[in-house]
């Protein structure tokens, strides 16, 4: 099956400083990638819609300039989140969509990075 | 309003048991898709299921199936001979229209498979 993989799979940083997250599509090519967050308990978020070689579309209420996304390869997207604050602290997950004949583009969900600012 | 339900934070199932994890949705758009992931403890989704709007039949996945009842917009997911390894979250999620493939979730149920 398509294999997502995202790196670290954890991080403790100090507040003010940022962090990068990097999600890969091993064995397929995704020129969508999304990019989701989870508070503990809670749901899914879509944060922001990857899109390789062009800008990121943000969800509303998603700061664009403080979650910086860039999707510069079909294997590759990355978040970097600049001057994290403890309030950044979550679950961030990504997926990739893969293209298959089905009536569904499927999504296949990387592990997810867990943020702790600190 | 909420554009997908999931109303139980919590069940519990006996080992090889069945149970049913419900989920409502709430659309206007006649094309959308479906979707049941699981979340086990180490936080990876792992799809499970997809139902169209557009099919006329019950989908089914080994064990997984979805009772989807277009007319009430429920799609509960049922699960056969429950296991312990079961135990995890479980979200629904909602692709609203055709030419998007942004996700919906719900909150989510916590299902833990006893013994």
């Amino acid at each position: 099956g398509a294999v997502v993989s995202q790196h670290p799979s954890w991080v403790i940083c100090k507040s003010g400083t940022s962090v990068k997250i990097e999600c890969r599509s091993l064995d397929f090519q995704a020129t969508t990638m999304f990019w989701y967050r989870q508070f503990p308990k809670q749901s899914l978020m879509l944060m922001a819609t990857s899109n390789e070689g062009s800008k990121a579309t943000y969800e509303q209420g998603v700061e664009k300039d403080k979650f910086l996304i860039n999707h510069a390869s079909l294997t590759l997207s990355t978040l970097t989140v600049t001057s994290a604050h403890p309030e950044d602290s979550s679950f961030y997950i990504c997926s990739a969509r893969l293209f298959r004949d089905r009536a569904y583009n499927e999504q296949f969900f990387g592990p997810g990075t867990r943020l702790t600012v600190l | 309003a909420q554009k997908i339900t999931q109303t139980q934070p919590g069940m519990f199932v006996q080992e090889k048991e069945a149970v049913t994890l419900d989920c409502t949705y709430d659309t206007s758009d006649p094309s959308y898709g479906l979707f049941w992931y699981k979340q086990p403890s180490s936080g990876e989704m792992i799809f499970l299921i997809y139902q169209g709007s557009y099919d006329q039949q019950n989908a089914t996945e080994g064990r997984y199936s979805l009772n989807f009842q277009k007319a009430r917009k429920s799609a509960n997911l049922v699960i056969s001979a429950s296991q312990l390894g079961d135990s995890a979250m479980y979200f629904c999620a909602m692709r609203e229209g055709i030419n998007t493939d942004k996700l919906i979730f719900g909150t989510g149920t916590r299902l833990q498979v006893f013994p």
